[in-house]
């Protein structure tokens, strides 16, 4: 079954604390993205990445960090320097060059307490 | 110039109908422009796409009709079914260059069919 995956789906967290999404791909994919999504906003791109071992600051960086360390791979931390972080989290993933279509993972919504 | 304004924010239609999302772009490079459809609680799912090529194109019940002069590509969604009730957002990115991919999205449409 392929695609991509996300967890938890669901994660509370208290304000001062780091706390790390998880987005895998089994598509064999070289670039991966995260956005954010805040009601009536649409998604911002918060990092992206072509390969590994290299990433890009998106339009909302400040208060994330990101790795790749592997292919299928593309952890997101969400910091405490992060004002608001009550959001929903979308990774995406796109084949290579050759192709435009980004798809979806189905998303981790963070709650800050 | 990387901005991409949607409207309507929200929109109600009825069973049978069209429902129509349009899209304005600023950045001439911009050469690619996908709609999403997206679910409660989901992720994104490409729907439909174009490039500036093309004034028209169409995929079933849904058509992105792309006017390059005015800036300006809309969603039509003919014979709208309750099922089409979703968010829908555009978007649109330049090919090449140091954005690998990046898409600029819109800030989406709420559309409701009611049955």
């Amino acid at each position: 079954d392929g695609g991509i995956t996300q967890s938890p789906k669901y994660l509370f967290r208290k304000e001062g604390q780091n706390v790390t999404l998880s987005c895998e791909q089994n598509l064999n994919h070289d670039a991966m993205y995260w956005y954010r999504q805040d009601p009536g906003q649409g998604l911002r791109l918060i990092y992206y990445s072509q390969i590994v071992n290299d990433f890009q600051k998106g339009d909302i960086a400040e208060g994330y960090s990101v790795s790749r360390e592997k292919k299928e791979s593309f952890p997101l931390t969400v910091t405490s320097a992060q004002k608001n972080p009550t959001a929903f989290y979308l990774c995406a993933s796109r084949a290579d060059r050759s192709t435009d279509t980004q798809y979806f993972g189905p998303g981790t919504r963070l709650t800050v307490l | 110039q990387q901005q991409v304004k949607q409207s309507p924010q929200s929109l109600i239609v009825q069973k049978g109908g069209i429902s129509i999302i349009n899209c304005a772009y600023e950045n001439t490079a911009f050469d690619y422009f996908p709609w999403y459809q997206q679910f409660p609680g989901k992720g994104p799912a490409l729907l439909i796409a174009i490039r500036p090529d093309v004034s028209e194109k169409k995929e079933g019940r849904f058509t992105i009709s792309f006017n390059k002069s005015a800036k300006q590509f809309s969603l039509h969604i003919m014979d709208s079914q309750p099922g089409d009730s979703a968010t829908y957002f555009c978007a649109a990115h330049k090919l090449g260059g140091t954005s690998y991919g990046k898409l600029t999205f819109g800030q989406g449409t709420i559309l409701t069919v009611h049955p």
